[in-house]
């Protein structure tokens, strides 16, 4: 049973460009949430789709935006990165269906905004 | 707007004693959950707490609820060093899809 696949594992860009991450849901689930975890903090919520729509969002511009598949695979894009943008970002899966269930984890993209 | 606070921030605590680490949250909530995070490594699903009073256990962890007061409490017992790790509880907004984080307990075990 696959669990939460995230590509790449690492990545360098430097201010001002643009960046794609990607993720797999664990087999069976249907909605895709994205974290941003910085250094030493814990993971911020930066929204969240299910049924390839934006179900929920945390507080974060609109630098940040995303997509989901109709086989439930999502991308987060970040435009016009700033140095803050360094982060760890954290794919989880979970089931729509509820709101209570289970968030699995992917493995992250480490991001170095240079 | 929600937020979630745990403590203590660090712990360093011996092989065999126990601890609890506490987790406040400032506004309805009935859904929390406990995370595990090694360095450099993603989250691990530790436990799901639904409702008011629930408690799950295991092996040395055991997790509690109470939506009255708005905390949750992990317990440690008799520690031991593969426990050492930061710990993170969750808490899922009313009438949201958005978990919030607490700040995490960092956790180290001395043998």
């Amino acid at each position: 049973d696959a669990g939460v696949t995230q590509s790449p594992t690492h990545l360098i860009k430097t201010r001002g460009q643009q960046v794609t991450l990607r993720c797999s849901p664990k087999s069976g689930h249907d909605t895709v949430s994205w974290y941003q975890q910085a250094l030493g903090q814990g993971p911020q919520f930066i929204f969240q789709y299910y049924e390839e729509e934006e179900r929920q969002r945390g507080n974060f511009p609109d630098r940040f935006s995303g997509h989901q598949f109709p086989n439930y695979s999502s991308e987060l894009n970040v435009n016009a990165l700033l140095l803050g943008d360094s982060a760890l970002y954290l794919c989880a899966s979970s089931l729509g269906g509820r709101r209570s269930d289970e968030q699995f984890f992917g493995p992250g993209t480490r991001l170095t905004v240079l | 707007e929600l937020k979630v606070e745990q403590n203590p921030l660090f712990l360093s605590m011996q092989e065999g004693k126990n601890y609890t680490i506490y987790c406040n949250y400032s506004t309805t909530s009935d859904r929390l959950y406990w995370y595990r995070q090694d360095p450099g490594k993603s989250l691990e699903s530790l436990f799901v707490l639904l409702s008011n009073g629930a408690v799950k256990q295991e092996g040395r962890l055991m997790a509690s609820l109470d939506t009255k007061a708005r905390l949750s409490t992990l317990h440690i017992t008799a520690a031991v060093h593969d426990l050492s790790a930061t710990y993170f509880c969750a808490v899922l907004a009313s009438g949201t899809y958005k978990y919030i984080f607490g700040t995490g307990t960092r956790l180290k075990v001395l043998a």
